[in-house]
């Protein structure tokens, strides 16, 4: 299993501008999550999914967007970017049907806005 | 919302010392802790768990410890090598059936040769 893959790596966006991360996994997790990492901190949920179809949001969502077409994808959406969302994007997915909740993290995106 | 802490933000060990990570938490409804591991430039990576109606419980090399009377929870590391230099986070969910995690700050773990 490749597990959580995410594209790209790493983007420059100006103000203003808008793009999709992106997020998919092999594992048949139920559930799928966006986190962002700000330099030196925790990480904060964004919006989180339950199942396709399903989403909901999390800690920071103002500013993304997301959907859930199939179980395997959990693409991010930034509409009008802005410089505070500078940052590194993980997305994780966790559980199929009868395991830990343990999340199992993508290799990040990291997003620098200028 | 409730928030899950660490006591300290920086720790330097020798090569081969035991390393001890502490965390507080401040929920006492959470029953699920998760200790995950960063290295630079990579996503975290689940190291090992332990449920509330647990004490301890061990992986390789690695031991977490819950005290459940003074929410506190550590992560031992035995034996600690160059690739133990990580970022080291606690997290806790609230009741195992909710998906959400709750994020510490982490411990950023470095090895002295």
């Amino acid at each position: 299993n490749a597990g959580v893959t995410q594209t790209p790596k790493f983007r420059i966006l100006k103000i203003g501008q808008s793009m999709t991360l992106q997020c998919t996994q092999d594992m048949n997790h139920n559930y799928m999550y966006w986190y962002r990492q700000d330099p030196g901190m925790g990480l904060k949920l964004i919006y989180y999914s339950v199942g396709a179809g399903i989403t909901d949001k999390g800690e920071v969502p103002n500013g993304y967007n997301v959907s859930r077409s199939t179980t395997e994808d959990f693409p991010l959406r930034l509409e009008l970017a802005a410089p505070s969302q500078t940052s590194v994007y993980f997305c994780a997915s966790s559980r199929a049907v009868g395991e830990r909740p343990s999340q199992f993290f993508g290799p990040g995106t990291r997003l620098t806005v200028l | 919302g409730e928030s899950v802490g660490l006591h300290l933000p920086t720790l330097s060990v020798q090569e081969g010392d035991n390393s001890i990570i502490n965390c507080a938490y401040s929920n006492s409804a959470s029953d699920y802790f998760i200790w995950y591991k960063q290295e630079s430039g990579k996503g975290p990576q689940f190291i090992i768990d332990i449920r509330s109606n647990m004490d301890k419980r061990q992986g390789q090399r690695v031991t977490v410890l819950l005290n459940k009377t003074v929410k506190h929870l550590s992560l031992q590391i035995a034996a600690t090598q160059p690739g133990d230099s990580a970022v080291y986070f606690c997290a806790e969910n609230l009741n195992f059936g909710n998906e959400k995690l709750t994020f510490g700050t982490g411990t950023r773990l470095t090895i002295i040769p």
